[in-house]
Parts: C-alpha cells; structure tokens; sequence
C-alpha cells in the first residue's frame, strides 16, 4: 500500500491566488512527521515545511501552511499568493516512528504557475 | 546557512564501471541518507546510514551498492558494477533526528548516466 498519496498530478494556478496541493497518509504509528518539498526545473529539493503528529497547530512558513488533518489522515499544503516562481514539482513525504527518519515520498504534484 | 553538498553535479559511465558518489552533509547533523531519482518518478529510498553504520536500506539497496563515511565529513555511495536502470538523481540528505529538528535537508543532487 502507498504511504503517500499525491492524486493531483499537475495543477494551473494565476499569478496571486492560492493553490491547494492534497496528500493523503497511511501510517498506523503514533509517531510520525509530514513534509513537503518543492523540486523546481533545476532537480534539487527543497525543503518548504514540517508537521509532526503531535503538533497542535498547524505548521506555517511563510506563504506555505499545512492543513493538517489528523483524523482524515490528510496534510494539504496551501500557497497563498502564488508567484511565478512557485512554478516546480511539489512533493509530500513522510517520516514515521523516533528512529531511523527516513522519508516515504509521494508521486508529486506539478504546478504551473500563469500570469 | 548550511547546506548538503554533493559532487559531482553530472557523471557519465559506462556500464559495469565502478561510480562513486560523494556527499557532505551539514556538519552538525547525525543521519544521513541516500535516495534516487530516476527521470519523472518519485523519490525513492536507499539507504540510512546512522552511528558509522547502516540503519535501514531499502530492496534497491542490493549488494552492488555501499555506503561508507570514510571521514568526520564525507559521506559517499558506491555503485560496483553500474546497470543501465541506475541512471537517475541521486540524492543525499541529512537530518539532526532531535524532536526539536525532524527537517531533512536535501543536496542538489548528481545526476548518474549509465550508457
């Protein structure tokens, strides 16, 4: 079974509005951390933001926030304002448990941002 | 800021010819990982290596592959025998693993081309 889910493979967004990229988990530990990372045409990872399981409010950072919905099992990520540059592949990925910390990845979301 | 750096950017070989790939992750960090890329797909898991030792590796990890952090730095993978399917981005990464920095930090990737 997939551990992340990504179902939107490519999205248009204009130039200012916000986009929502969804990405869904499967995990039975209690433990566990949600991240998203932006690949731009260029190939490198990005690093965007982080939520953990435990954590109350939901993680922001900048014009990134994560809508993290536990119950649901769901950890959308939310770009307000959206620019240009946004323009890349958007990946969520998963680490799970205190140990070892490795991430599980999703297939990845193009977005396109237009003018 | 710190930062992951790995080199080379680009490596072309033959197939069957020994590669190796070198990274340095951030310096205070204490995991370090390996995951590939082959074009247009996911990210995928190889290996976690923890303590000067291998804590995780995935099935893609098999016996042609090594990882060894020869120094207090440097942090490298080795491919023994290149096949065709191992051309992809190869990513090394790094995390601190406290609770209060779960982050994993990505290099910018070599890109392998097994011809």
């Amino acid at each position: 079974a997939q551990k992340i889910t990504q179902t939107q493979p490519g999205m248009f967004v204009q130039e200012k509005e916000a986009v929502t990229l969804d990405c869904t988990y499967d995990t039975s530990d209690p433990s566990y951390g949600l991240f998203w990372y932006k690949q731009p045409s260029s190939g490198e990872m990005i690093f965007l933001i982080y939520q953990g399981s435990y954590d109350q409010q939901n993680a922001t950072e900048g014009r990134y926030s994560l809508n993290f919905q536990k119950a649901r099992k769901s950890a959308n990520l939310v770009i307000s304002a959206s620019q240009l540059g946004d323009s890349a592949m958007y990946f969520c990925a998963m680490r799970e448990g205190l140990s070892d910390y490795k991430l599980s990845f999703g297939a990845g979301t193009t977005v396109t941002v237009r003018a | 800021e710190p930062e992951v750096t790995q080199t080379p950017s680009h490596q072309v070989t033959q197939m069957g010819q020994e590669v190796i790939l070198r990274c340095v992750p951030i310096s205070n960090h204490l995991y370090f990982y390996w995951y590939r890329q082959i074009l247009g797909q996911k990210v995928e898991f190889l290996v976690s290596f923890y303590n000067n030792e291998i804590s995780e590796k995935s099935e893609i990890f098999d016996d042609q592959f090594s990882v060894e952090r020869p120094d207090g730095s440097n942090f490298t993978l080795k491919i023994r025998s290149t096949k065709l399917e191992d051309s992809a981005m190869y990513f090394c990464a790094s995390t601190q693993g406290t609770r209060l920095s779960y982050e994993q930090y990505f290099g910018p990737g070599t890109r392998l081309t097994v011809t």
